[in-house]
Order: C-alpha cells, then structure tokens, then sequence
C-alpha cells in the first residue's frame, strides 16, 4: 500500500481566512513532505518533517505554518494568504529522510481569492 | 551549480515507443527518479537508478548512465492514458535530507 491522502481536495478562501489542509499515511514512513505546485512547473519543496520533527524549512513565508501532530499526520496552517499562493499543495512521504522514493498524496488544490 | 533540462513537449502517436531524455549536472549524485503526473493530479513514482543500465518494469524502462549526466524513460506500446507530464528528479546527497532536484517535465502527447 503506498497510498498518501490529503483533505480537502479543493479549497477556495479569502485573504483574511484560517484554514488548514490535513495529509495523513499508514505506511509507517518516517519522513513527510509538503509541496507547492503551480501548472506546468515542477513541485517545489516547503517543508520537510523527520521524525516528527521539523527539518527543512524553505525559507517559507509565515503564513504558511506546518505542524506534524504525529508520525502518520500532517497538517498546513494556512493564515492571510495572498491570490500568488493559489496552486496545488502536494504532500508526500517517504520511509527515511530523504533517502528513499517519495510517494504523493492527490493534492489539494488551493484557490485564494 | 545544479541543473536538470528534458524536453518541454513530446508527441507519439498509440501502440509506438518514445523516449524520454533527461540530462542533470550535480555534484552529489545519490539517484534518479522518473514520476508521471497527469493534469491536475499527483506525481505517481515510476522508476528509481542510482546504478548505470537499464531498468524494465512493465511498457516502462529507464536508463542511467551517471558518467555522462543522462537518463531516458522509455515507454512502449504507447496507450492513450500515457499522455501526461513526466518529471526526471534528481537526488543530491549535498543538500539537506537528500533533496530532489526536480526537471521542469515533459509534456507527452498521444495521438490516435
């Protein structure tokens, strides 16, 4: 089973909105990964979390903030975002950090207005 | 510095071969990985070397030779449900936890 599922699939908010996208697996992988993707370009890393911790931060703005509550969950703190951060959010995992294939969640595609 | 080019677009047309070319420059080469992705969906991982030759798995190979910076994904009896991007990603063993380096994907095209 390498299946990754992320929540919601699509999402539409205001510049002044909360909200959150959720990515859990089962695979006991160890490391878990959030991307942005915007069309007809390649993921680009956010985030990477070892161990549930915190290990690559891609020099991120602020209103986006990760949390890993545990080893199969992964959250997006999405805060005051801007129309430029519309894309689809991409999370993944991979057995150790970094150093095995990584496999996708579905997305979420995110609509700022 | 760090570089990956493949072709923007390919097209082929059903029941052919085509193949993917994908070229990199890194200093810590630690792997290949070749992913599909279809439009507005998630990249499916497809083929990993990190060894020179060749690596079949099903219509799929890709090919790796490390000395000369240079992968191929090579699809054959091409179905209609190949038309997708494919992404060439590149593991760098001096970046932090291994990151991947990833090609801007190439557009396939399949014709009737």
């Amino acid at each position: 089973d390498t299946e990754v599922t992320q929540t919601p699939k699509h999402l539409v908010m205001g510049m002044t909105n909360k909200k959150s996208l959720k990515c859990e697996q089962h695979m006991g992988h160890r490391a878990m990964y959030w991307y942005k993707q915007k069309a007809k370009k390649p993921p680009e890393l956010m985030f990477v979390y070892s161990y549930e911790k915190l290990s690559i931060n891609e020099s991120v703005p602020s209103r986006f903030s990760p949390e890993c509550p545990n080893s199969s969950l992964l959250n997006l703190h999405l805060h005051a975002l801007q129309p430029e951060d519309s894309a689809l959010y991409l999370c993944a995992s991979s057995q150790g950090s970094g150093s095995d294939t990584q496999y996708f969640g579905p997305g979420t595609r995110l609509t700022v207005l | 510095g760090q570089n990956i080019d493949q072709p923007t677009e390919m097209t082929a047309t059903e029941g052919a071969i085509v193949q993917i070319n994908c070229t990199y420059q890194t200093s810590g080469f630690n792997g290949l990985f070749w992913y599909q992705q279809h439009a507005g969906e998630a990249p499916t991982f497809l083929s990993y070397n990190v060894l020179d030759g060749l690596e079949e798995k099903g219509r799929f190979s890709s090919f790796l030779s490390r000395s000369k910076g240079y992968s191929y994904l090579l699809l054959k009896e091409l179905q209609m449900k190949d038309s997708a991007s494919y992404l060439c990603a590149v593991r760098d063993r001096l970046r932090s936890n291994y990151q991947l380096i990833w090609g801007a994907g190439t557009k396939l095209i399949i014709k009737p």
